[in-house]
Order: structure tokens, then sequence, then C-alpha cells
């Protein structure tokens, strides 16, 4: 069965700097998506971006980005001049392409704060 | 289109009664799922439609809990006989084709 870790329960960053949220995940499919979803506080989890695994690039979204290592079943994404508006839980999910199953797989979250 | 629309927002029930939920889909949305979080984790799946059929189910789903999708549009999650530990967030949602998951706002639901 798949799996999704994130072993970050909370990480923190300073408004206007980098940040990296860390998922790893283990499968025995060549075939997938990976997607990290943002959940603000009491609002709608809503996607961030999105990872083809049959893509080697990495998939960016203005200021978001991942680090898609398939070999290692690494998926981390990074965040670039960071706002207030993007404290929020990250989630990092799988979903098969080849097993029938249209099941997404969530990991347990990290929680961001943004310093301002 | 205003996107997944769930319904009511916030439950509260004694122990042992019975509650429904319902899930609105984006119409075009052939694929619907129900997902439970509890505070400060992430989403448990329950179950997922496609169209009306009730493709795969939880293992960890108690038979108390049921889901429908009759018309292979709104659905409804029931949970029947509630226990303290079924106090959660019911997220819904829609997807077709290649499209990501596309969630609702949610409902709370707390058994006192």
């Amino acid at each position: 069965a798949q799996t999704v870790t994130q072993s970050q329960p909370e990480m923190s960053v300073q408004e206007a700097e980098t940040v990296t949220l860390s998922c790893t995940y283990d499968t025995s499919e060549s075939d997938y998506y990976l997607f990290w979803y943002k959940q603000p506080p009491s609002r709608q989890m809503i996607l961030v971006i999105r990872q083809e695994a049959y893509k080697q690039q990495n998939a960016t979204e203005n200021r978001f980005s991942v680090n898609f290592q398939k070999a290692a079943k690494s998926f981390s994404l990074k965040i670039s001049d960071s706002q207030l508006g993007d404290a929020a839980m990250y989630f990092c999910a799988y979903r098969s392409r080849t097993s029938g199953t249209y099941k997404y797989i969530f990991g347990t979250g990290t929680r961001l704060k943004v310093l301002a | 289109d205003t996107g997944v629309s769930q319904n009511p927002r916030h439950k509260i029930t004694k122990r042992g009664q019975n509650v429904t939920f319902r899930c609105d889909p984006i119409s075009e949305h052939n694929r619907l799922y129900w997902y439970r979080q509890t505070l400060g984790q992430g989403p448990e799946f329950l179950t997922y439609f496609q169209n009306e059929a009730q493709l795969e189910k939880s293992r960890l789903l108690s038979d108390r809990f049921s889901a429908e999708r009759p018309k292979g549009s709104f659905s409804t999650l029931e949970i029947q006989r509630t226990e303290q530990g079924d106090s959660a967030m019911y997220l819904c949602a829609s997807s077709v084709d290649r499209d990501p998951l596309t969630f609702g706002s949610g409902t709370r639901l707390t058994v006192v």
C-alpha cells in the first residue's frame, strides 16, 4: 500500500524568505501524480501544485516549485518570497495513475508559520 | 458553478443519534470523494464514487458509515449511532479525468 510521510509537523519562515517543506512517499508503482495542497485556517483545501511522475521537469507555479526526486521518492515544496498569506497547513498527496484506483492518499501535514 | 458545496457547515449531535451530510460536487465532475479530518491531521480517505458507483471504501470505516450517490450527482454521508470519536471535519471533494481534487468547505461534526 502507498504511504505519504511529512516529517515536519511545523515550520517557520520570515516574510520574504524561502522555505522548503519535505515529503516522502512509498510506492511500487512507476506512474502516479503527486500534489501539494494548502489549507488556510478555517478555510477549504486548495491545490498548490501538481507533479506527474513521468515528467522529469519539476513543476513550478509562480513562487511555488517542487523538487521531485523519483528514485529517492521525495517530493519537497519550495516557497520563495514567503508572504503572510502563505501561513497554512500544507499537505502532500499521492494518486496512482495505473493501479485502477483514483484514491488520493494524504500526509499528516506541515503547519507553516510566516513571521512578519 | 460555484464549486463543491457541503451542507450543513456545522452539526452538533448527541451521542447515539444519526446524522446525514450532503455534498454537491462541481456539475461536470464524475468522481466524488469523502474524507475525514481530525484536528492537526491530514485527510483520511473514507470512500469515493465514479458516477453513481461506489468504487472504493476504506476498511477503517465501520458499518455505521454509509454513503450514497444515487443519480451520480450529489452525495450523502450518513453516520448511524454517532460516537464521540466521530467528531471531525468531513470533507467532500470532486474531480474529473486527470484534474486534481477540488474540495468543499467541509462539515464539522461535534458529538456531545
